[in-house]
């Protein structure tokens, strides 16, 4: 069965402070695996996007790794703001034929950065 | 440029009402995707258009759900009659198509808020 788990599923830090989500999927084909930063009210939006091959992947302060051999993923944010609190999507591509993917997603972590 | 617009952003109806949502994707975009959240979920799939036609509607539920786009352009959603567990956020998604491995990137709208009471 597609899954895609992720951890913690809620995290408080203090402004300034770095963190790291973690994501762990079962997914076949696996296509790519993305980040999804998500402010309540409004819709998912993509930070990264990693294929097999790319094991790192930076967007200002967030950067995504990928260990397709354990199947594992983190999202490290470093030097946290306070518009960084936001619900951390791990959403996993499976791959079919004529470029059509089909996403799974995790439950998603939700961060808050307090003053 | 627009990005994805759906329409109303909250619904509240009762047991038994028809509710419809609106979705425009991005201007060009061919693929245009339905998921939906409920509440304590994760956001799941409901099915997937290129143009008008339905590519993969594996994730619809049962038969009160109806999804149309006419014309290849805005898609509707229907839900007829509503049950207390379609409450939840609908979200809509559109992408280009990509035959790279990386995908299409899809661009999502900023939900409907169905609540069925």
């Amino acid at each position: 069965k597609n899954q895609v788990e992720q951890s913690p599923q809620s995290l408080i830090i203090l402004e300034g402070k770095n963190c790291t989500l973690q994501c762990n999927y079962t997914v076949s084909p696996f296509s790519n695996l993305r980040w999804y930063k998500q402010d309540t009210g409004r819709g998912p939006v993509s930070l990264t996007i990693m294929t097999f091959s790319e094991n790192t992947k930076s967007n200002g302060r967030y950067t995504a790794t990928l260990d397709a051999d354990t199947k594992q993923s983190s999202l490290h944010i470093t030097a946290s703001q306070l518009s960084d609190s936001a619900s951390y999507i791990c959403v996993v591509s499976a791959g079919f034929s004529g470029g059509y993917n089909k996403l799974i997603f995790g439950a998603g972590t939700r961060l808050a950065v307090h003053p | 440029e627009a990005g994805v617009t759906q329409f109303p952003s909250h619904s509240v109806i009762e047991k038994g009402q028809t509710v419809t949502l609106r979705c425009d994707p991005i201007s060009g975009h061919d693929n245009l995707y339905w998921y939906r959240r409920v509440m304590g979920k994760e956001i799941k799939f409901l099915l997937h258009f290129v143009k008008e036609s339905k590519q993969d509607e594996s994730g619809m539920p049962n038969n009160r759900f109806l999804a149309e786009r006419t014309g290849g352009t805005y898609s509707t959603l229907k839900v007829q009659p509503a049950e207390l567990e379609d409450s939840g956020v609908y979200f809509c998604a559109s992408s280009q198509a990509s035959l790279s491995g990386r995908g299409n990137e899809q661009f999502f709208g900023p939900g409907t808020r169905l609540t069925v009471l």
